[in-house]
């Protein structure tokens, strides 16, 4: 079945980098574009990234652009997430999700159980 | 483009009806999907295209709408429903999520 395990999360002060790692299983990823999308304490959930299934077009939330970076190895089977410039407000819980059609921009049809991040001094 | 749910919470009993509503800041068609939440667990997603029901979703939910206004309603609700529901607008980048609206048990 299909399954998407983050990982990399932790405890960072502000200002420092952190990288986040998803490493699926159960389906072809080569096919299918990935997303991470967070949920910070108490709120709603917001889409931070996204890319295509050959890696070919990547997006961003506008709170992240230009600090975030997605990225994928289709030979690992894993989806990336370099973050830096961190900041308190980043701090949330990260998930990665799947696509729900190949080669083609749908919605999030598979997710992951998701890393902790906390930026503290 | 923005989302706005209405309610942001509603309480509810088990065999109610609930219907909760989505509006976008422009015109999506219907590019939206709705998702399920529960403190600690991974989202579930329910709804793609504003009304076709996922596969292993129950037939007690249901979506609507198109262009800028859409509804997720859930008939005869269950112990299992009361969580947070979420609509996403698929049809351009940056995506963007609705602000939630959580179900409770009245």
């Amino acid at each position: 079945q299909v399954q998407l395990v983050e990982s990399g999360g932790g405890v960072v002060q502000p200002g420092r980098s952190l990288s986040l790692s998803c490493t699926v299983s159960g389906f072809s990823f080569s096919s299918y574009g990935m997303h991470w999308v967070r949920q910070a304490p108490g709120k709603g959930l917001e889409w931070v990234a996204g890319m295509a299934f050959d890696g070919g077009n990547e997006n961003y939330g506008d709170s992240v652009k230009g600090r975030f970076t997605i990225s994928r190895d289709n030979s690992k089977n894993t989806l990336y997430l370099q973050m830096r410039s961190l900041r308190s407000d980043d701090t949330a819980m990260y998930y990665c999700a799947k696509e729900g059609n190949a080669y083609s921009s749908s919605w999030l049809e598979s997710w992951g159980q998701g890393t902790l991040v906390i930026v503290s001094s | 483009i923005q989302l706005t749910q209405s309610p942001s919470s509603l309480s509810a009993s088990v065999g109610d009806s609930v219907t909760i509503t989505c509006r976008a800041s422009q015109g999506i068609r219907s590019f939206l999907a709705w998702y399920q939440h529960k403190p600690g667990k991974a989202p579930k997603f329910l709804i793609y295209a504003a009304s076709t029901l996922q596969s292993t979703a129950p037939s007690r939910f249901s979506g609507s709408g198109s262009g800028t206004d859409f509804a997720l309603t859930i008939s005869n609700l269950q112990p299992e429903d009361f969580a947070t529901y979420y609509c996403q607008q698929l049809k351009s980048y940056p995506l963007t999520f609705g602000g939630g609206t959580k179900v409770e048990i009245k």
